[in-house]
């Protein structure tokens, strides 16, 4: 059974730096590009960037490009993201999922809330 | 960036109804048309990729269509179960932009 699962969130003041996790378990992890996705509170969804199977490449969506790393560890069937200089607006749940095709995700973890709050 | 708008945001619908659910690119996307229901609390679930591949296990009164710039998902005869959010979004080209979402209602 496919499974992503993710980790790391809580509250953190702005400015601030937390680092996500997502482990996965059910498929060989090293053959898909995984993404990261957020959603604010009774917002839409975000897509935030994605990993290249080996990790040589990564996409992100503009806004974030400088204070998000997404990075992997195929040993350990993981995946991270390294988010800096936090602000309210970065305030969400945030998904990885796998993606299909390198462009579809297909199987999602059920995400991690992220408050940034003084 | 492609900007995707969804139409409508919202609807209201009763059990057997047929609802479409409309998006829009703003530049042609070929077939990389992808569409995911969410419900409260939940993960988004992928239904439709490629404009109109129905992914494994989702119900078949889902159905996708279009091509270019102009997508629909239709629900044939709804179900107590598909009153959800659904999100349209495109894979044509990075960032993966998603439309706003509809919030389909019960009647």
């Amino acid at each position: 059974e496919v499974q992503l699962v993710e980790s790391g969130g809580g509250l953190v003041q702005p400015g601030g730096s937390l680092r996500l996790s997502c482990t996965a378990s059910g498929f060989t992890f090293s053959n898909y590009y995984i993404s990261w996705v957020r959603q604010a509170p009774g917002k839409g969804l975000e897509w935030v960037g994605n990993i290249k199977q080996d990790g040589s490449e990564k996409y992100y969506v503009d806004s974030l490009k400088g204070r998000f790393t997404i990075s992997r560890d195929n040993a350990k069937n993981s995946l991270y993201l390294q988010m800096n200089s936090l602000r309210v607006e970065d305030t969400a749940v945030y998904y990885c999922a796998r993606d299909f095709r390198a462009r579809v995700a297909d199987y999602w973890g059920q995400g991690t809330l992220v408050t940034v709050s003084s | 960036d492609i900007q995707m708008t969804q139409s409508p945001s919202s609807l209201s619908a009763s059990v057997g109804d047929r609802v479409t659910i409309t998006c829009r690119a703003s530049q042609s996307i070929s077939s990389y048309l992808t569409w995911y229901q969410q419900k409260p609390g939940k993960a988004p679930k992928l239904l439709i990729y490629e404009a109109s591949s129905l992914q494994s296990g989702v119900p078949s009164r889902f159905s996708g269509s279009g091509s270019g710039t102009d997508f629909t998902l239709t629900i044939s005869s709804l179900q107590p179960e598909d009153f959800a959010t659904y999100y349209c979004q495109q894979s044509y080209s990075t960032p993966r932009t998603f439309g706003q979402g509809t919030k389909v209602e019960i009647k």
